[in-house]
């Protein structure tokens, strides 16, 4: 079975600092992996993903994460947080080997907090 | 303009009443799912497709049923719906990777 977790259910930053919002996945196969973020009273919308290739991959509004294989992590970071980066963010994870392959698996999620 | 609608927004209803909450999207994704979110839970998926006629459970399916006659619609429906399926709901649709999420429905149910 596949699992997602985020240790932090908070973050705290201040505005103009470096964020990073952990994940670590549990795959029997490769993973895609994916972030996305959750504004108050909205739906979720996508932020980025690894597929494959490079192991850092670039995002939307300047958020980029680090795949890293052997330590099974998907860290989100950003190296200047903004006060509207304040939001509920959730890493997510695909097996894509053997069946159940189209099953996606959510974290619980993280809040992160930009104080000004 | 590419979207998920998802039909109530909100809703209220009681132990055992049958209801449906719909979902559409205009993007032509084969892919579709229903997901619930509660706090501390995060979002658990209920039920995907992979195209018409072809659904499959995710990890929280009991108490749900779901259907795929067409392309578009992917609707979720709730039998005998019961407290502990008081949940804020999501529907998604997706071509490739990413998911595109609905507004989502908060269900009460007393």
């Amino acid at each position: 079975a596949q699992s997602v977790a985020q240790p932090e259910d908070q973050v705290n930053v201040a505005e103009g600092n470096p964020l990073t919002v952990k994940c670590t996945y549990s795959v029997s196969g490769n993973p895609y992996l994916f972030w996305y973020v959750q504004y108050p009273n909205r739906g979720l919308q996508f932020l980025l993903k690894y597929i494959t290739g490079d192991n850092l991959v670039k995002g939307s509004y300047g958020f980029e994460a680090e795949f890293n294989k052997s330590q099974t992590s998907f860290h989100l970071k950003k190296p200047s947080a903004l006060v509207s980066d304040s939001a509920l963010y959730f890493c997510a994870v695909r097996d894509v080997s053997g069946a159940g392959s189209y099953q996606l698996t959510f974290g619980k999620g993280t809040k992160l907090s930009v104080i000004p | 303009e590419a979207q998920v609608t998802q039909n109530p927004r909100y809703l209220i209803t009681v132990t055992g009443k049958k209801l449906t909450v719909t979902c559409s999207q205009n993007m032509n994704h084969e892919y579709m799912s229903w997901y619930r979110q509660d706090p501390g839970l995060g979002l658990r998926q209920i039920y995907y497709s992979m195209n018409v006629e072809v659904t499959d459970k995710g990890d929280v399916p009991e108490g749900y049923k779901v259907s795929r006659k067409e392309k578009r619609n992917f609707p979720l429906i709730l039998e005998s719906p019961s407290p502990n399926q008081t949940s804020l709901y999501f529907c998604a649709s997706s071509f490739a990777y990413e998911q595109y999420f609905g507004p989502g429905t908060r269900l009460t149910v007393t």
